[in-house]
């Protein structure tokens, strides 16, 4: 079974312009969480997608939005870049039921604004 | 608000040693505890979790305690191995709810 994938995995943008990602979950996975990971703060939670809706959200600002597809496909958007979205982001996946917190991680998407 | 807590940003022991990671939590209503390990460029790999219901979860080498009153739960890794070496995170949820992550304890296993 292939695993979680993350696309693409290194972007350099500089300030005031805007990216998406991508991630591909597990097959059969519906569940789809993104983070933020920066050196001494661990992974901050983003959203939480199940089903094509948001169903859990971090305290991240508006800048930061998701969207998750018929085929469990997510992609993630931040607008108007800042230095400080400088991080790695991760993407989950995971049944989204019982199962949920046991989350199968991609390899991340590595984000440098200048 | 850090309500996962991992105090310890680094630990350093030898083969065959046991390695004890910490992390302390301030929410009463988590009810599950995850610990995940990281290698650099590769993500999060899931490693063992525990139920609130449970004080102490065991696979192989790895094995979890939870002591509720304390809102402490520990890793315990024996014996280490080099290969163990990574960056440890511990992660709380709420029964649906979002998993909170600690900052991460980079251990290093010392041949």
């Amino acid at each position: 079974k292939a695993g979680v994938t993350q696309t693409p995995r290194y972007l350099i943008k500089t300030r005031g312009q805007q990216v998406t990602l991508s991630c591909s979950p597990i097959s059969g996975h519906r569940s789809v969480s993104w983070y933020q990971q920066t050196p001494g703060q661990g992974l901050q939670f983003l959203f939480e997608y199940f089903s094509e809706t948001q169903r859990n959200k971090g305290n991240f600002p508006g800048r930061f939005s998701g969207r998750q597809f018929s085929n469990s496909r997510s992609e993630m958007n931040v607008s108007t870049l800042e230095l400080g979205d400088s991080a790695l982001y991760l993407c989950a996946s995971s049944t989204g039921g019982a199962s949920y917190n046991e989350q199968f991680f991609g390899p991340g998407t590595r984000l440098t604004v200048l | 608000d850090q309500q996962v807590k991992q105090n310890s940003p680094s630990l350093s022991v030898q083969e065959g040693r046991i390695s004890i990671l910490n992390c302390d939590y301030t929410n009463s209503m988590f009810d599950y505890f995850l610990w995940y390990k990281k290698y650099p460029a590769e993500g999060p790999t899931f490693l063992i979790s525990i139920s609130s219901i449970k004080d102490k979860n065991e696979d192989g080498r790895f094995t979890v305690f939870l002591n509720k009153s304390a809102k402490h739960l520990s890793l315990h890794i024996v014996p280490s191995q080099p290969g163990d070496s990574a960056v440890y995170f511990c992660a709380a949820s709420r029964q649906g709810g979002k998993l909170i992550f600690g900052q991460g304890t980079e251990l290093s296993v010392k041949p």
